[in-house]
């Protein structure tokens, strides 16, 4: 079945570096990528959505490309903020699906 | 817009009695879903409604869990004979046209 692999589960950073969350995918479906990030009790925001492969999108300061050949949508930023500090979430949802199938998370925590 | 509304956001319930959850979606959107978070297996679908109509049920367990969408405006997940286990964030999704989700804050819900 479809599924989606994030590796890192706590990413810990001092502000202004860049970081690089990892995100690969499996399905048979044509795939439609997303980035949401939670914050402290808050409810998930969509960051980032992509369906075309190898086309940047940025949102945010936030970017990641849609790699088929290697079924992977990193997100990446240049420069971390305090402010960016959250869980970050990649999912999938296969062509004509409506759910959304989600990687286990990764917790990024910015230190000043 | 007030986005998607949920309520209780906090419900404490004792093992065995019945909780209902109750989703207002944003007003247009002709999709809901709910999903469920918890810290051990991150976040799941359970169900979703397109037009009211049921469509996908295939991440509800298979007793005690209910959902329904009686109108465009509201939708309720019940579960019956409440177990520790179901303890969780309850989150509802709302789209307009399936390629995006947005998620309400939740209901934690507590079984003790």
């Amino acid at each position: 079945g479809d599924s989606v692999t994030q590796t890192e589960g706590l990413v810990t950073l001092t502000k202004g570096l860049p970081v690089m969350l990892n995100c690969t995918y499996q399905t048979t479906y044509s795939p439609f990528l997303f980035w949401y990030v939670q914050h402290l009790n808050e409810a998930p925001k969509l960051l980032l959505k992509s369906s075309t492969d190898n086309k940047r999108t940025e949102h945010q300061g936030f970017y990641a490309t849609l790699h088929k050949s290697s079924s992977s949508f990193h997100l990446q930023k240049s420069s971390v903020q305090l402010s960016d500090s959250a869980l970050y979430f990649c999912a999938l949802k296969g062509y004509n699906q409506g759910k959304l199938i989600f990687g286990q998370g990764t917790k990024l925590s910015i230190k000043p | 817009n007030a986005g998607v509304i949920q309520t209780p956001r906090h419900k404490v319930t004792g093992k065995g009695q019945e909780a209902t959850l109750w989703c207002e979606p944003i007003s247009g959107h002709s999709a809901v879903f709910w999903y469920r978070q918890t810290i051990v297996q991150g976040l799941e679908f359970l169900t979703y409604f397109r037009n009211q109509a049921p469509i996908d049920d295939s991440g509800m367990p298979k007793e005690r869990f209910s959902a329904q969408m009686p109108n465009q405006s509201h939708s309720t997940l019940k579960i019956q004979s409440t177990q520790p286990q179901d303890s969780a964030v309850y989150l509802c999704a709302s789209s307009l046209d399936e390629s995006e989700q947005y998620f309400g804050p939740g209901t934690r819900l507590t079984v003790l």
